[in-house]
This record gives structure tokens, sequence and C-alpha cells, in this order.
């Protein structure tokens, strides 16, 4: 079975400051991983993907993540955080095996990120 | 851009009644999706659906539950007969497949979700 860990329930951050939410993740196989954003009150926002490739991942709004295949982990990561950027972060994953949909995306249980002005 | 619609936003029923929450997937995506968020909970996972079959499900989508591609533009998720539990946020999701139109293939387009209140 796959599952997705965040281990921070909360993450708080100056803004300016550089944020990282944290992203474990568990498959037996290859993984595609995700990032959801949700403002209150909205549906899922996908922020960034990685399939394959470079393990670098960057995203929509500034965001980026590293793909770290040997600690299983995917953590989001932006250079300068904005007030803005204060919302619910999840973490997703799904096998790669084809492409048959058969394979549905495991969140994680969502990181409250807080930035301060 | 498209985007996957849902209706209702909001839906407040008696316990045991049956509900159907709508979904309107992206034109020529191919697979579809239910997820459910209770209050201060992760996103779960409820049922995938392709080529107008169920393709996969999870635990959680019991006989109370039933989809639907009725028409071959609205998917639809029905609760038979509602439990307090039953309340929760219940997003539907849609991605292309190889074969379903320009890529992002793997991306799944989540809606803006129906929340559901059992009383």
């Amino acid at each position: 079975a796959q599952s997705v860990a965040q281990p921070e329930d909360q993450v708080n951050v100056a803004e300016g400051n550089p944020l990282t939410v944290k992203c474990t993740y568990s498959v037996s196989g290859n993984p595609y991983l995700f990032w959801y954003v949700q403002y209150p009150n909205r549906g899922l926002q996908f922020l960034l993907k990685y399939i394959t490739g470079d393990n670098l991942v960057k995203g929509s709004y500034g965001f980026e993540a590293e793909f770290n295949k040997s600690q299983t982990s995917f953590h989001l990561k932006k250079p300068s955080a904005l007030v803005s950027d204060s919302a619910l972060y999840f973490c997703a994953v799904r096998l790669q095996l084809m492409d048959t949909g058969r394979r549905a995306l495991t969140f994680g249980s969502g990181t409250r990120l807080q930035v301060q002005p | 851009e498209p985007e996957v619609t849902q209706t209702p936003s909001h839906q407040v029923t008696q316990m045991g009644q049956e509900v159907i929450l709508r979904c309107v997937p992206i034109s020529n995506h191919l697979y579809f999706y239910w997820y459910r968020q209770i209050l201060g909970q992760k996103v779960e996972f409820l049922v995938s659906f392709y080529n107008n079959e169920i393709s996969e499900k999870s635990e959680i989508f019991d006989d109370q539950f039933s989809v639907e591609r009725p028409d071959g533009s609205n998917f639809t998720l029905k609760i038979r007969s509602t439990k307090l539990e039953d309340s929760a946020m219940y997003f539907c999701a849609s991605r292309p497949g190889l074969a379903g139109g320009p890529p992002p293939y793997n991306e799944q387009f989540f809606g803006p979700g129906t929340r559901l209140t059992v009383l």
C-alpha cells in the first residue's frame, strides 16, 4: 500500500524568508508525486509534480520541490515566502503503472503554512 | 482555461435521505475520480471511473455509494441513505490520460467541491 507522511501539521515562517514543507512517501514501485494547495473554502489547486527526469521540479507561484529517491522525500520549497502563500498544502503520490488510471492519488494529512508579515 | 465544475456548492440533507452530487469533468478527459475530505482531515480517495466502469474503489466506497456518467458529460456520485459521518467536502477530479487530449496526461484536475452536511 502507498502512503504519504507530512510530519508537520503547521509551518510558520516570516514573509521574505525561505519555506520548506516536508513530505515523505512510501510506494511499492516508482512514484508520481504531486503538491496541491487548498485555500479556505476552495478546492485543491495543482502546484507541481514530479513524473520523471530532473529531480528539481518548478511549479506555480514560485514553488519548487526536490525529489529524493534515496530518502523517499519530495519537500516543497520557496525561496521567499509571501503572506498570500498562507494555505493548506497537500502532498500526494500515485504509482507509475503505464497509464491505466488504476492508481488513485494518496494524499498526506496536509500542512498548514502560516506566513507572518 | 477549462475546469472541473461541481454542483451544488453546498448540500444539506437529513440523515437517511439520498443525495446526488454532480460534476462536469473537463471535456475530452477520460478518467474520473471522487475524493472526500472530512472537516480538518486529509483528502481520501473514494472511487475512480474509466470507460464507463469503476476501475478502483476504496474501502470507504461501500454499497451506499454509486457513480454514474449518464450522458457523457456529467459524472455523479450518489449516496443512497446518508449518515451523519458522510458529512464532508466531496471533490470530483478528472484527468486526460494518453488518449484523452493534450498533456499533462497524469495530472488530476480538481473541482471546487461540494460541501455535504447531513443533519
